[in-house]
């Protein structure tokens, strides 16, 4: 079966301190590709970053970074020195490419940040 | 470039009757998926459009159909609404239609709201 579990439903931080979002995976593919959205209060989801199965190396993007651990099944999100505008729901996402799911993104449950000033 | 856009943004409607929903994609993207969310169900893959044929379906009764032109606009939409049809309708595109090969961006959605 293919699941995404975001075991943290929200996370409270204050401004500047770090937040790491965790993402836990379960796919029979070898080969597919993971995801994470941000959902601010407007509703639309944002891309964030997209990773593929065989590049297990570690992503930084200004105060976002990202560990992917194949062998945990994990793929988590970290934010150095929140900001208030950080504040969303995040989402992480499986996209498996072979199953009868075809190209169907398959969601967590999400978790929701708050930062406050 | 503009991103996936959807119209409208929110929509009332009462038991029983029907909706219909619009997505242009980003320009150049064929592929358009339709996603419902719910704070119950969370996120849910509802279909997938690619060049007018739908390529990929969800778990979710055949109230639900959409459709495809031939400018990769879709529209999705839903006969005999149910109470438990409230949720926002979200829209996203890709360039094409391989599985998990790109990435899918979402439009702002659709907030229905079935009285």
């Amino acid at each position: 079966a293919q699941k995404v579990t975001q075991a943290q439903t929200e996370i409270s931080v204050v401004e500047k301190e770090d937040v790491t979002l965790d993402c836990v995976y379960e796919t029979r593919d070898t080969t597919y590709y993971l995801f994470w959205y941000k959902q601010p209060p407007s509703g639309e989801l944002v891309f964030l970053i997209r990773r593929n199965s065989f590049d297990e190396q570690n992503e930084i993007s200004g105060r976002y970074s990202w560990n992917f651990q194949k062998s945990t099944s994990s793929f988590n999100f970290t934010i150095t020195a929140s900001q208030v505008v950080d504040s969303a729901v995040y989402f992480c996402a499986l996209s498996p490419t072979i199953n009868q799911a075809g190209t169907a993104l398959i969601f967590g449950k999400g978790t929701t940040l708050s930062v406050s000033s | 470039k503009a991103g996936v856009t959807q119209t409208p943004r929110y929509l009332i409607k009462t038991r029983g009757q029907q909706v219909t929903l619009s997505c242009s994609p980003i320009s150049g993207h064929r592929s358009v998926s339709w996603y419902q969310q719910t704070p119950g169900q969370g996120l849910q893959f509802l279909f997938e459009y690619f060049s007018e044929t739908q390529r990929n379906k969800g778990n979710f009764p055949g109230r639900f159909s959409g459709r495809q032109f031939s400018n990769s606009r879709s529209e999705m939409n839903v006969s005999t609404l149910e109470l438990g049809d409230s949720a926002l309708y979200l829209c996203a595109s890709k360039i094409a239609g391989g599985p998990g090969t790109d990435t899918q961006y979402f439009g702002p959605g659709t907030r229905l709201t079935v009285l």
